[in-house]
């Protein structure tokens, strides 16, 4: 089944202590993304990638890194989660690397993260 | 960059009609339509492409003017299922080619 893998699903942390949420697709999509959901705000972009080794900010980049070593992973780290983080993140990917708006984008089930 | 949607929520009744807008102050070059329930993930309805190809949803529809850089998405007699949050997306070009702009969303509630 084609789809976006996000783990885990719920995290509770305290800040400070870094984390990591994953995320694969098994698409082979050239082009992934983060965004983070607040209420009232939509969907807001906080970093893509490409393709493998190329990655750039969206709107919210400040706190988080990614990286994409392989096409099919895109995880997301938040070296010392503040309080402010604290938000619904989802992962999507889409076929294309030039045109990302040109093919539909497949959301993975989202990570509700919250930071104490 | 993030477009503007309008309205922010909608109430209906099953069999009523609505209409959902998008604007963006920016050149669109295509337009995307996604449909997010409560708790899930967004799942793509349609997208809508300069020069007027269109793709998706068999039973919603849409329009995108491209002079008035705006879509709007057309929901005819809306069931129970059609009710979610609809956001449009639009895309980054030149120096901000790979960026995706969301509108804030339209609720969208469907009453028996």
């Amino acid at each position: 089944e084609a789809q976006v893998t996000q783990n885990p699903r719920y995290l509770i942390t305290v800040t400070g202590k870094k984390l990591t949420v994953t995320c694969s697709q098994n698409m082979n999509h050239e082009y992934m993304s983060w965004y983070r959901q607040d209420p009232g705000l939509g969907l807001r972009q906080i970093y893509y990638s490409m393709n493998v080794e190329v990655t750039d900010k969206g709107d919210v980049p400040e706190g988080y890194k990614v990286s994409r070593k392989e096409k099919r992973n895109f995880p997301l780290i938040l070296e010392s989660p503040s309080p402010n983080q604290t938000s619904l993140y989802f992962c999507a990917s889409s076929l294309e690397a030039t045109g990302p708006m040109n093919t539909e984008a497949f959301f993975g089930q989202g990570t509700r993260l919250t930071v104490v | 960059q993030q477009p503007v949607q309008s309205p922010q929520a909608v109430i209906l009744r099953e069999g009523e009609d609505a209409v959902i807008n998008c604007s963006s102050s920016k050149a669109l070059y295509s337009v995307h339509w996604y449909r997010q329930k409560h708790g899930e993930a967004p799942v793509f309805l349609m997208i809508l492409l300069k020069g007027g190809e269109q793709k998706g949803h068999e039973k919603i529809s849409a329009s995108f003017n491209e002079k008035k850089q705006q879509s709007s998405l057309y929901l005819t007699a809306s069931q129970l299922s059609y009710s979610g949050t609809y956001f449009c997306g639009t895309e980054g070009r030149g120096s901000t080619l790979g960026r995706l702009y969301f509108g804030r969303g339209t609720q969208l509630t469907v009453w028996p």
